[in-house]
């Protein structure tokens, strides 16, 4: 089976720090993705991958960085984290074609204080 | 820009009883349709997914899912619902012809009842 690990289950930082999250897939994924959770507003899209070096902004970017510089890792980055960024924040990988079946990390709830 | 609905935030049923869940798209063609499942603390698992060809699409746990277009809906069903179910579920599309990108719809979360 496909894993998706996420480095952290909880995390808990404060306002203006910078905020690694770190997630490693096992199955040579092509795709990889970083929502963000929100209770009433379903999952939303942060930032998408498609290759090494490769990033393209998904629906609300604002906030956030992302760094892929091996296939298998693809990092979610918080410049200065703000309380508005706290949420779940869930991982993703896929294989490339339309599959489209996403294969999902247990997610990080990180608290910004 | 495409778009799903699920109009249930919060769903009640008995274990035994049949369940649906509700989702609808709006999108010029016919997207490609899933339906993911997340249990409490998990990330999502994939239950079924409609690409083309038979609109009545079998997934996994007896999940089932009916694609109708004159309505634009892919709703979820189950004959009969077990305690071990009780979770959110989201439906999700991506447009045809596209690469990775789902629009995730706001999800409906099912409790059941002993």
């Amino acid at each position: 089976d496909v894993k998706v690990t996420q480095s952290s289950r909880y995390l808990v930082k404060r306002t203006g720090e910078k905020v690694f999250l770190e997630c490693v897939q096992d199955m040579d994924h092509e795709n990889m993705f970083w929502y963000r959770q929100d209770p009433g507003l379903g999952l939303r899209l942060i930032y998408f991958s498609y290759d090494v070096k490769m990033k393209e902004k998904g629906d609300i970017p604002e906030g956030y960085s992302v760094s892929r510089e091996k296939k298998e890792r693809f990092s979610l980055i918080l410049e200065s984290a703000s309380t508005n960024q706290t949420s779940m924040y869930l991982c993703a990988s896929s294989s490339t074609g339309f599959n489209e079946k996403l294969f999902f990390g247990s997610g990080t709830q990180l608290s910004v204080l | 820009a495409q778009s799903v609905t699920q109009p249930d935030i919060h769903i009640t049923v008995s274990e035994g009883a049949s369940l649906e869940l509700r989702c609808n798209y709006s999108y010029g063609a016919t997207p490609y349709l899933f339906w993911y499942v997340q249990s409490p603390g998990q990330g999502l698992q994939l239950l079924l997914k409609y690409f083309s060809g038979d609109t009545l699409v079998q997934g996994i746990k007896g999940f089932e899912a009916e694609f109708k277009r004159s309505q634009s809906s892919f709703n979820l069903r189950k004959p009969s619902v077990h305690w071990s179910d009780a979770a959110e579920y989201f439906c999700a599309v991506v447009p045809t012809g596209t690469a990775s990108k789902l629009t995730f719809g706001t999800g409906t979360r099912l409790q059941v009842t002993l």
